[in-house]
């Protein structure tokens, strides 16, 4: 089983702010890896697939980057509806698998 | 739009069975595999299972294999999850998901989730 670890846990920003959010995981993944947003009491929400593609609808502050077992997702400026915990996932292998989350809060 | 709405969720005692159910609408269903990922409590994503748009493929998580079977009607446009053999750790919120549009395996669209309990 490939395992995501997602770094730091916890990121707190302030609004305006740059975000930088990191995904590894323990053998290659290729560019397979999607990042999903989920705020409390939400189902997540495809944010970027393929490393770097946005989902529909998604803005673009938003960027993804990274090859093989390090990726990075990026918010340019933060703004208030972005506070909410983000996921990366692999979907090279089986069994599909998600990090643990970072969680970012409003410094 | 795409909708998915999970029913079925409930309390149930360990050793017990429940089946999901997941209605889609806003896409043709036949087209795209279909999932389930389940959260416990405070706690991150957890996949579950996935089947392929004609059926013929399958895969779970090993937490769940052997217990929980997917399936699919795509003539009713829905996703069903049987769950045989829960257990205590088996409590979550349940998500269907929709496969992607260039891979079957991220996860496109999403239900709201239904919660489901094991507990004596």
């Amino acid at each position: 089983e490939i395992v995501m670890t997602q770094s730091p846990a916890t990121l707190s920003v302030s609004p305006g702010e740059r975000a930088t959010l990191s995904c590894r995981a323990s053998q290659s993944v290729s560019s397979n890896l999607a990042w999903y947003q989920q705020k409390p009491g939400q189902a997540p929400r495809l944010l970027i697939y393929g490393t770097s593609t946005r989902a529909t609808g998604i803005p673009g502050r938003f960027s993804g980057s990274g090859s093989g077992t390090e990726f990075t997702l990026t918010i340019s400026s933060l703004q208030s509806e972005d506070f909410a915990v983000y996921y990366c996932q692999q979907y090279n292998n089986w069994p599909l698998t998600f990090g643990g989350g970072t969680k970012v809060e409003i410094k | 739009q795409v909708q998915l709405v999970e029913s079925g969720g409930g309390v149930v005692q360990p050793g017990r069975s429940l089946r999901l159910s997941c209605a889609a609408s806003g896409f043709t269903f036949s087209n795209y595999a279909m999932h389930w990922v389940r959260q416990a409590p405070g706690k991150g994503l957890e996949w579950v299972a996935v089947v392929s748009s004609d059926r013929s493929t399958k895969q779970y998580a090993d937490s769940v294999r052997g217990r929980f079977t997917i399936s699919r009607d795509n003539s009713k446009n829905t996703l069903y999850q049987q769950m045989d053999s829960l257990r205590v750790e088996d409590t979550a919120v349940y998500f269907c998901a929709r496969g992607g549009s260039t891979s079957w395996n991220y996860f496109e669209y999403w239900g709201q989730g239904i919660l489901v309990t094991v507990s004596s």
